[in-house]
């Protein structure tokens, strides 16, 4: 298996803009976990999916950020408008299962968004 | 509040030295307690996972331990290598649908 895939894997893009970021999680797993990582906050939940449904969205900071998983293969999170704060490592993970939310989660690569 | 913390920030350790990663969190009912490794620019990488009923995990030069009654968890590594060098999380599931982080701990091995 592939692991789970993130791309773009880098994104400049202008404050203002809409950004969208997308992930393949590993074939079989049921749960989908979106976070953001930067050097003040640490990593941080965003939102998670369990069988292509949202079950948690509160850590999505504001409703500029939304997030989709239209099929078991695909996600994406989308940030419209963007701002320069917005710039971090947003990652992708993904987990079977059993053992619910805990369990082994396996990671993404990341994209790191950079908003000018 | 359920905090997950990880002390010391970084640690520096000569090439072939056994050392220990520390992990503390606040509250014992936990489900599990994960440890993860992240190169720089790169994704995390599962090491291993503790359940609750569980005092010990091991994978290869990896140990981690686990004491609930105390919060604590420690990962150790034996006989390390320049390649040992990254920044290792450590992560708790406390049952409340998410895990919660410690801020890491940067390991630097010297050749």
């Amino acid at each position: 298996d592939a692991g789970v895939i993130q791309s773009p894997r880098h994104e400049v893009t202008e404050m203002g803009q809409e950004v969208t970021l997308r992930c393949k999680p590993i074939s079989g797993h049921d749960y989908l976990f979106w976070y953001r990582q930067t050097m003040m906050r640490g990593l941080e939940l965003l939102i998670y999916f369990n069988n292509n449904v949202p079950i948690d969205d509160s850590g999505m900071p504001e409703d500029r950020f939304s997030a989709k998983m239209p099929n078991a293969s695909f996600s994406t999170l989308k940030i419209q408008p963007s701002e320069p704060r917005d710039s971090a490592v947003y990652f992708c993970a993904s987990s079977w299962a059993s053992g619910g939310p805990g369990n082994e989660q396996f990671f993404g690569p990341g994209t790191r968004l950079t908003v000018l | 509040k359920q905090e997950v913390t990880q002390i010391p920030a970084a640690l520096s350790v000569p090439e072939g030295e056994n050392l220990v990663l520390n992990c503390s969190f606040t509250d014992s009912a936990i489900y599990n307690l994960q440890w993860f490794r992240q190169d720089p620019g790169k994704g995390l990488t599962s090491l291993l996972l503790i359940q609750s009923s569980q005092r010990e995990q091991t994978s290869g030069r990896l140990n981690a331990s686990l004491d609930k009654s105390s919060g604590r968890s420690t990962l150790y590594i034996a006989a390390s290598q320049p390649g040992d060098s990254a920044t290792y999380l450590c992560a708790v599931y406390f049952g409340n649908e998410k895990l919660t982080f410690g801020t890491g701990t940067r390991l630097t091995i010297i050749p």
